[in-house]
């Protein structure tokens, strides 16, 4: 079963620039999530999707990130304009979801490098 | 308040032995609890999950949950210098669709 696929693994712009990150979760994983992980910190979450509607971006900066999920599979997060304090790895994640399990397990992808110059 | 703390570490244990990694949050409320082993430059990788007081054994991996004292941990036996990693604790809110919340992870180094 392939895992959760992401790209581009890494990149580096300069702040004010826009950049966008694609992920492909597992096959017929409803949910989908966005972490943001800062160097020596664990991963915040940034957006949680339940198929292609959005259930939780409480952290989600609105005013430069964004995100959608068309069709309920592939998702990208864009930055516009992005600031040094975004440097980070952004990380997908997906699970079986469907709301009922308490333990749904989320499994990662390799995750985006970014680096803000 | 953290909602999710954790020592960052680095806890140092000689191979064999047993490292004894804790965690502590404050939302009484929490349903699930969550192990990640991340190794340097990789993604998370979800080792095992607890949800009822007590223990939990998965091979050499023990998780234990009290939560009275809202506290869980994770004991891994016969350390060996492959489990050398940063160990993140997830918990499951109990508000928010499954929304986890991560601690800042403990760095484990076992020496040879």
């Amino acid at each position: 079963e392939a895992g959760v696929a992401q790209s581009p693994r890494y990149k580096i712009i300069e702040k004010r620039q826009s950049v966008a990150f694609w992920c492909n979760p597992i096959s017929g994983h409803a949910t989908l999530y966005w972490y943001q992980q800062i160097l020596g910190q664990g991963p915040k979450l940034l957006i949680q999707f339940q198929n292609n509607g959005v259930v939780d971006d409480s952290q989600l900066p609105k005013d430069r990130f964004s995100a959608e999920r068309l069709k309920g599979v592939d998702s990208t997060l864009k930055i516009q304009p992005a600031k040094l304090e975004d440097s980070a790895v952004y990380l997908c994640a997906s699970s079986l979801g469907g709301g009922f399990s308490s333990t749904d397990t989320q499994y990662f992808g390799p995750g985006t490098r970014l680096t803000v110059l | 308040q953290k909602e999710v703390e954790q020592n960052s570490g680095p806890l140092s244990v000689p191979e064999g032995a047993i490292a004894s990694l804790n965690c502590t949050y404050s939302d009484r409320g929490s349903q699930s609890f969550f192990w990640y082993r991340q190794y340097s430059g990789k993604s998370p990788e979800l080792i095992m999950f607890i949800y009822s007081n007590g223990d939990k054994e998965d091979g050499r991996f023990t998780a234990q949950l009290n939560k009275a004292s809202q506290y869980v941990s994770l004991l891994i036996r016969d350390s060996q210098p492959s489990d050398s990693a940063t160990y993140l604790c997830a918990v499951q809110l109990l508000t928010g669709f499954q929304k986890l919340v991560f601690g800042t992870g403990t760095r484990l180094l076992v020496s040879p």
